[in-house]
């Protein structure tokens, strides 16, 4: 079966923190997302990548970042952590670049930034 | 822009009683349809898609048609069971990032919880 792991369930952190928020797929996919689930508001688009060492701006990009070295590998940073980022952090991958592909998810992170 | 919009939550039901969640979309183009679920505790997985007009989708006794005359994909259950309290998403496809990339467009999801 298909496996997207997210290294924490919960993480606690402090304002101004630098964050890493890891995604792991054993399916040799093509694409990994990040999106951002928040209670009434769904999930929204921050980064996703096509490619290793490619990456592309999705929704709410503005204080992420993201790293792909390895194939397998999607990490997202958040290089000065706020409060306004305490959110629920689903990653995401699927095989190919297509409309009809279904999205595998990880089980998601929940971050409070105090 | 594309949209998604579905009915808002939570809805609470009795066991073996008949669901409908209703969505609409709003796009340019041709866009694949989908629907996922979320269970408590666990990230999103695909339930059913419809990639084109008139297509049915289905899976454990879940149903949605595409139709493209009213933008709906309404998902329908005839009998629910306790095990069916999850979160629910409407999704839909979006060319508009580097053309060929299927990127999805999510409604804000529609809270079900099914009482005994």
């Amino acid at each position: 079966d298909v496996k997207v792991t997210q290294s924490s369930r919960y993480l606690v952190k402090r304002t101004g923190e630098k964050v890493f928020l890891e995604c792991v797929q054993d399916m040799d996919h093509e694409n990994m997302f990040w999106y951002r689930q928040d209670p009434g508001l769904g999930l929204r688009l921050i980064y996703f990548s096509y490619d290793v060492k490619m990456k592309e701006k999705g929704d709410i990009p503005e204080g992420y970042s993201v790293s792909r070295e390895k194939k397998e590998r999607f990490s997202l940073i958040l290089e000065s952590a706020s409060t306004n980022q305490t959110s629920m952090y689903l990653c995401a991958s699927s095989l190919w670049a297509s409309t009809n592909e279904k999205l595998f998810f990880g089980s998601g992170t929940q971050l409070s930034v105090l | 822009g594309d949209s998604v919009t579905q009915m808002e939550g939570p809805v609470t039901l009795s066991e073996e009683a008949f669901l409908t969640i209703n969505c609409t979309y709003t796009a340019t183009g041709y866009p694949s349809l989908f629907w996922y679920v979320q269970y408590p505790g666990e990230g999103l997985q695909l339930l059913l898609k419809a990639t084109k007009a008139d297509d049915k989708g289905s899976n454990k006794g879940f149903e949605a048609t595409y139709r493209k005359e009213t933008t709906s994909f309404h998902l329908e259950k005839g009998s629910v069971q306790v095990s069916d309290s999850a979160v629910y998403f409407c999704a839909l496809s979006d060319e508009g990032y580097g053309g060929s990339q299927g990127n999805l467009i999510f409604g804000k999801g529609t809270k079900l919880s099914v009482k005994p």
